[in-house]
């Protein structure tokens, strides 16, 4: 079975400039998370969403990102403009949704460098 | 809000030696889920042992044992002949169904096994 499957693996970008990640969740996962880790800390949670119903977004700096869920499966989180301070790993994560207990399977993320 | 706090950011051990991780969590919920994570540089981050805060049972999985302490909000990780592929970053993270059901880490301890 495969597993969250996140693109770029690694970016670099000037500041400024957009930049978008993608994610594809584990098949049969309706619950799919956004999470940033910045360098040394834990993951924090930027949007969950339930199919494609964004039901948690209150971390999410909507002023400069944005997310989407087609479909309830594949997810696109895009940040413009980028800031120094939004380099980071941008980590994906799914699970199943009506039995959810806390249990996430992560994406390899995709490690943000922003100069 | 729920807070994790992980108060070894960094541990250092030898091979075969036992390890002990510490977490302790806040929360005014009863019924709820506490995890251990795991992540090995640049890999992506796996689930090491769960419990659940309804059972008084100390979740065991092949090495790796929790000491959860419900009163004291205490949740630490244990594991016994440390191998090299176990050095990582250890992230303690508690999980509510009836609060925001996202999961909310600490900061993580930086494990190394050295030879």
């Amino acid at each position: 079975e495969a597993g969250v499957v996140q693109s770029p693996r690694y970016k670099i970008i000037e500041k400024k400039q957009p930049v978008a990640f993608w994610c594809n969740p584990i098949s049969g996962h309706n619950t799919l998370y956004w999470y940033r880790q910045n360098l040394g800390q834990g993951p924090e949670l930027l949007i969950r969403y339930e199919n494609e119903e964004a039901v948690d977004d209150s971390q999410l700096p909507k002023d400069r990102f944005s997310a989407e869920r087609l479909k309830g499966v594949d997810s696109t989180l895009k940040i413009q403009p980028a800031e120094l301070g939004d380099s980071a790993v941008y980590l994906c994560a799914s699970s199943f949704g009506p039995t959810n207990t806390g249990e996430l399977f992560f994406g390899e993320g995709s490690r943000l460098t922003v100069l | 809000a729920q807070t994790v706090t992980q108060s070894q950011p960094e541990m250092s051990v030898q091979e075969a030696e036992t390890v002990t991780l510490s977490c302790t969590y806040d929360t005014s919920e009863n019924n709820y889920y506490l995890f251990w994570y795991k992540q090995p540089p640049s890999r992506q981050m796996i689930l090491v042992i769960r419990q659940e805060a309804y059972k008084q049972q100390n979740a065991t999985e092949n090495r790796f044992s929790v000491n959860f302490q419900k009163a004291a909000k205490s949740f630490s990780l244990k594991f016994s002949d440390s191998q090299l592929g176990d050095t990582a970053m250890y992230f303690c993270a508690f999980f509510s169904q009836g609060g925001s059901e996202k999961l909310v880490f600490g900061k993580g301890t930086k494990l190394t096994v050295n030879p």
